[in-house]
Order: C-alpha cells, then sequence, then structure tokens
C-alpha cells in the first residue's frame, strides 16, 4: 500500500514569508508525528497527534510554528514569519497508534534565504 | 528531561566484521525500543524493534535490551559496506513521545 507522502520535497523562501508542509498519513495510522532534522543532526521532536485526542505540542520551537491534523488524516505543519534557523528537513511519520514502529515520508527540505 | 544517547561516531569497521551500536536512555518506565537505519539524504526505515530484556535475532542483526542498566544495543554480523549509514536509537517514553537519539554513523570499508 501507499507509504507516508509530503509535500512539497523542497521549498525554497525568503525570511519573513509563512509556509505550510503537507503530510498525508497511512491510511488507517491514528498516530501522526512532525520532526525536525538539520543537517548532519538527529531528529527533533516537533508535534504529536493521536486520533482525537488534543496533540502533545511540547516540542514546538515557537509559537511561530503550529500544526493541525483534519479528519484524523492529513496534517499540515505551518511556520509564520519564517527564519534563516528553521531551514532544515521536517519528516512526518505516521504509526498504527502511538508507541508502535513510526513509518517516515520521504520529509520536507525547507532553505529559508 | 528524558535523554537518549548514542555516540555520534563514526564507527569504522571492516566488511565482514561485527558492527556493535550502543544507546542509554535515562527513563526507567520506558518500554519499547527501536533502531532505524538512515542513509544520507534519505528518511529513516526501521531495523528492528525490542520489548523485553534479552536479545532479538533478525538476520544479520541482533539487539539487545538490558532494563536494569537501561541501555540497548545493535550488533550487525558480516558488515557490508550497504551498512553504511547512521543508526538511530529510539525510545518509547509511555504516552507515545518517542525520543530519538542523535544517531551514531557507521562506515563499513570494502
Amino acid at each position: 500500500g501507499a507509504g507516508v507522502s509530503q509535500s512539497p520535497s523542497n521549498k525554497v523562501t525568503e525570511k519573513g514569508k509563512d509556509v505550510e508542509l503537507r503530510c498525508d498519513p497511512i491510511s488507517g495510522h491514528t498516530a501522526l508525528y512532525w520532526y525536525r532534522q538539520s543537517l548532519g543532526q538527529g531528529l527533533e521532536f516537533l508535534i504529536y497527534f493521536q486520533g482525537n485526542s488534543a496533540p502533545d505540542k511540547s516540542g514546538l520551537p515557537s509559537d511561530r510554528f503550529s500544526a493541525e491534523r483534519t479528519g484524523g488524516s492529513v496534517s499540515t505543519l505551518t511556520i509564520q514569519r519564517t527564519q534563516q534557523e528553521d531551514s532544515a528537513v521536517y519528516l512526518c511519520a505516521s504509526s498504527g497508534t502511538g508507541g508502535e514502529t513510526q513509518y517516515f515520508g520521504p520529509g520536507t527540505r525547507l532553505l529559508v534565504l | 528531561q528524558k535523554e537518549v544517547e548514542q555516540n555520534s561516531g563514526p564507527l569504522s569497521v571492516p566488511e565482514g566484521a561485527i558492527a556493535s551500536l550502543n544507546c542509554t536512555y535515562s527513563d526507567r518506565g520506558s518500554q519499547s525500543f527501536f533502531w532505524y537505519r538512515q542513509y544520507s539524504g534519505k528518511s529513516p526505515e526501521l531495523i528492528m524493534f525490542i520489548y523485553s530484556n534479552g536479545d532479538k535475532e533478525d538476520g544479520r542483526f541482533t539487539a539487545q535490551l538490558n532494563k536494569a542498566s537501561q541501555y540497548v544495543s545493535l550488533l550487525i554480523r558480516d558488515s557490508q559496506p550497504s551498512d553504511s549509514a547512521t543508526y538511530l536509537c529510539a525510545v518509547d517514553t509511555g504516552g507515545f513521545k518517542t525520543i530519538f537519539g542523535a544517531g551514531t554513523r557507521l562506515f563499513v570499508k570494502a
């Protein structure tokens, strides 16, 4: 079946602009995660959605970052007023339920000029 | 703060040797442990998971878990150049929040 998909695959934007990153999880997966990975670094947890529960936003680095998950499926990560330090690969993952194996999408490579 | 620690490497081993990757974690309540492999420029993919103390083998890979000492390791037997990648240790700390280590870079020399 189809894996996790993300769009766009690459995004170049100017400092101060807003960007939206999209994640389409594996069908039927109730858990969805967003991570950020800077060059040569590990995965930084951003936010976690589980079913209809309130999301765990504890990893969001600032109030410029927000995420939604509509209808328990597709998720959008929004970064407002982007800064150069936001440049990274943003990875989305889904799992059947929380705590299980996570399946990662190909990521969105964001470059803020 | 809950942490997962890995030696960043690089760990260099000759082809055919055993590569040993180690990971320690701080939260004693952790229940599930995962090893992911990440090739350069690619997304992480699951290699193995382990829940119980002891060893779990899958082909050339063996995961070892010692909850008392709070460490988990991954052994790769008969290492191949294609095993060269970054290996990420991940720990589910309960509440379904998975903490990833920074990863160990493995280089297998042909």
